[in-house]
């Protein structure tokens, strides 16, 4: 099974600040990565796939990026609604393997 | 609109099984596979299969194979998890997903709510 790593595993931010969060998978997945949000209490929300693709509704303040190995996902400027726990996933074959999650956290 | 919606909580005693269901609405059920997703409390997620609701074939991923059993009535735009032989370390919230069906093996752009399982003796 593929292995995916995200870093850092928590942060503190303040509204308005621009973060950024790593994930790295165990071999190639060329672009088959996906990024989801998961608020407290609620399920996970797909907002961004293929690595960089922006899912339909989601703000353009998340943006992602990279390919192979190494990924990337910047939210330009947190919003209250961003404090939340952020997975990486891959999709390039089965299992479709998740991180371990970052979890933002307000400064 | 989208909508995934599961099956309230539920408490089981070591040993037993149990039974989640994932009713769909908003688009052709058998047009788009639905995953089960695990989630421990306070931990991360895991992928536990899928099933195909236009055929009835089901994927286990092999920590689940042997103790799980995915379906899906396309007369009700329902899928079901049923799994069995529960043990403590299987408390957790389920979540079935729809399966976007074109970036690759398993994006979830809609989810169920959750169905938080507890078990207890």
């Amino acid at each position: 099974d593929i292995q995916m790593t995200q870093s850092p595993s928590s942060l503190s931010a303040s509204v308005g600040d621009r973060v950024t969060i790593t994930c790295r998978a165990s071999q190639s997945i060329a672009s088959y990565l996906n990024w989801y949000r998961q608020k407290p209490g609620k399920a996970p929300e797909l907002l961004i796939h293929t690595a960089s693709s922006l899912q339909s509704g989601v703000p353009s303040r998340f943006t992602g990026s990279g390919s192979g190995t190494d990924f990337t996902l910047t939210i330009s400027s947190l919003q209250p609604e961003d404090f939340a726990t952020y997975f990486c996933q891959h999709s390039y074959s089965l299992p479709g393997t998740f991180g371990p999650g970052t979890k933002v956290e307000i400064k | 609109q989208v909508h995934l919606v599961q099956s309230g909580a539920d408490v089981k005693k070591p040993g037993a099984s149990v039974k989640v269901s994932c009713k769909a609405s908003g688009y052709t059920f058998a047009g788009y596979y639905i995953h089960w997703v695990r989630q421990a409390p306070g931990q991360g997620l895991e992928w536990m299969g899928w099933i195909n609701p236009n055929t009835g074939d089901p994927n286990y991923s092999q920590k689940f194979q042997g103790r799980v059993t995915m379906t899906s009535d396309t007369s009700t735009s329902t899928a079901y998890m049923e799994l069995g032989r529960l043990g403590f370390d299987d408390t957790a919230i389920f979540y079935c997903a729809r399966d976007s069906g074109i970036y690759g093996y398993g994006t979830f752009d809609y989810w169920g709510q959750g169905t938080l399982i507890t078990v207890s003796s």
